[in-house]
């Protein structure tokens, strides 16, 4: 089954840049999709498409997708970012969503 | 406004069977397909499966085959994860999502894949003896 690693946990001051990763075999043959969830809430699509913003979401929270590794970057950094972020890929084979395994993002 | 209005906490018994849903208004609910992911105390999300209310099409995670029946009710607009016989590993909160399918080609090759453009707010369902 296709497996999608992101690192634990990323820290950052604000008004910094933060990125995650999300690494995957090949990924960058596949769409990659963002979600944020805040402690407590259900979680929110932030990026969609590798890069491709819903409406209402910053434009700070941008995203790329090349190889074997998709990035969501959240430029200048705010202490409402910090949440837990999950990449997430449709896997063809399988016929079924991933989800990568969560980055914890603290603001310093 | 495109909502998605889950069912209340489950406090339950192993052995016990349940059914929780999820209620969509704001969109043509026939037209979307909708599904549910596990996040289990202190973990990640995890996608369980899918349904098209439409035809009442529906796929599930190798992992969740078997474990859980996902259903819909088009007349009403609801969607619904059940289980014959709850265990203490159920205990987890469960989210409905609205899927957004797209297609492609690439290299004459036709794909599709979903992401989960609107999320219910979860329902808590514990399972203790």
């Amino acid at each position: 089954s296709y497996v999608l690693t992101q690192p634990p946990s990323v820290s950052v001051a604000p008004g910094q840049t933060a990125r995650i990763t999300c690494g995957g075999n090949n990924i960058g043959s596949k769409s990659v999709h963002w979600y944020q969830q805040k402690p407590g809430q259900a979680p929110v699509l932030v990026v969609y498409d590798d890069s491709d913003r819903p409406s209402g979401i910053p434009e700070r929270f941008s995203g790329s997708n090349s190889g074997n590794t998709a990035t969501l970057t959240i430029s200048r950094v705010e202490a409402g970012d910090e949440a837990d972020y999950y990449c997430q890929v449709w896997d063809s084979s399988s016929d079924r969503g991933v989800f990568g395994t969560g980055t914890k993002v603290t603001v310093l | 406004e495109v909502q998605l209005v889950q069912s209340g906490a489950e406090v339950k018994k192993p052995g016990e069977s349940l059914k929780i849903s999820c209620k969509g208004s704001g969109y043509s609910f026939t037209s979307y397909w909708i599904g549910w992911v596990r996040q289990m105390p202190g973990k990640g999300l995890e996608w369980m499966g899918i349904i098209y209310p439409g035809d009442s099409d529906t796929r599930y995670s190798p992992s969740f085959q078997g474990q859980v029946t996902i259903s819909a009710d088009k007349s009403i607009s609801t969607a619904y994860l059940q289980w014959s016989s709850l265990k203490a590993s159920d205990t987890a909160m469960y989210y409905c999502a609205r899927h957004v399918m797209r297609d492609g080609v690439v290299a004459t090759i036709s794909y599709y894949y979903y992401y989960m453009d609107v999320w219910g707010k979860g329902t808590t369902v514990t399972v203790s003896s």
